[in-house]
């Protein structure tokens, strides 16, 4: 079976900051991973995702994950927050055998001017 | 259509009463999910739809959650005999292949009170 860990359940961070936003998993296959964010009022969309290719993933609005077999993690990094960054963002993994999506229980980002 | 829809947007009930929540996926997506989202918690999978097969309900709480699909369209979940910890958010997901590694676009949700 698949878990989600997302450490952190808000996090704040100055404009400018770095943004790490924490996610592990448990999965006894090679996991697929994802990053989902949710914007105040809308649908989650999908950040990133990982499927086995390279380790390092680059997503939308500056935003990349890098999946860490020996961690067992996941973690989403941006170098510098932007105030339009503030959301809800969602780890997710699933594997190649079944089409379950187990998401982790969210880290709200908060971004201070 | 342009993306997933929802309907309705608010769903305020009363306990004990039954509802139903409508999904329509984006066409020609032949997977289809329905997640369950409580306050301050998670995304939980209720049930998944791929194309013909039979459906997966592994995730449905109690047998007062049923959902169906008419083919590769639209589906819709009944809650029968509704409960106050039904309340959350109900969100539909829609892919275009069953494959795990597919982009899953959800839907704006369902927000379900049951008073």
């Amino acid at each position: 079976a698949q878990s989600v860990t997302q450490l952190g359940s808000h996090v704040s961070v100055s404009e400018g900051a770095l943004v790490l936003l924490r996610c592990n998993y448990s999965s006894s296959v090679p996991p697929y991973l994802f990053w989902y964010v949710q914007y105040p009022n809308q649908g989650l969309q999908l950040l990133l995702k990982y499927t086995s290719a390279a380790t390092l993933v680059k997503g939308i609005n500056g935003f990349e994950a890098e999946f860490k077999k020996s961690e067992t993690s996941f973690h989403l990094t941006k170098p510098s927050a932007h105030m339009s960054d503030a959301a809800e963002y969602f780890c997710a993994v699933s594997d190649k055998n079944f089409n379950k999506f187990y998401f982790g229980s969210g880290t709200k980002l908060n971004v201070k001017p | 259509g342009a993306g997933v829809s929802q309907s309705p947007s608010n769903k305020v009930t009363e306990k004990g009463k039954d509802v139903e929540l409508r999904c329509d996926p984006i066409s020609g997506h032949t997977a289809l999910y329905w997640y369950r989202q409580r306050l301050g918690q998670g995304l939980e999978f209720l049930i998944y739809f791929q194309g013909n097969s039979a459906p997966d309900k592994s995730g449905l709480p109690s047998d007062r959650f049923s959902a169906e699909r008419t083919g590769e369209s639209v589906s819709t979940l009944t809650i029968q005999r509704t409960q106050q910890e039904d309340s959350a958010v109900y969100l539909c997901a829609s892919s275009s292949t069953s494959v795990g590694t597919d982009t899953q676009y959800f839907g704006p949700g369902t927000r379900l009170t049951v008073l």
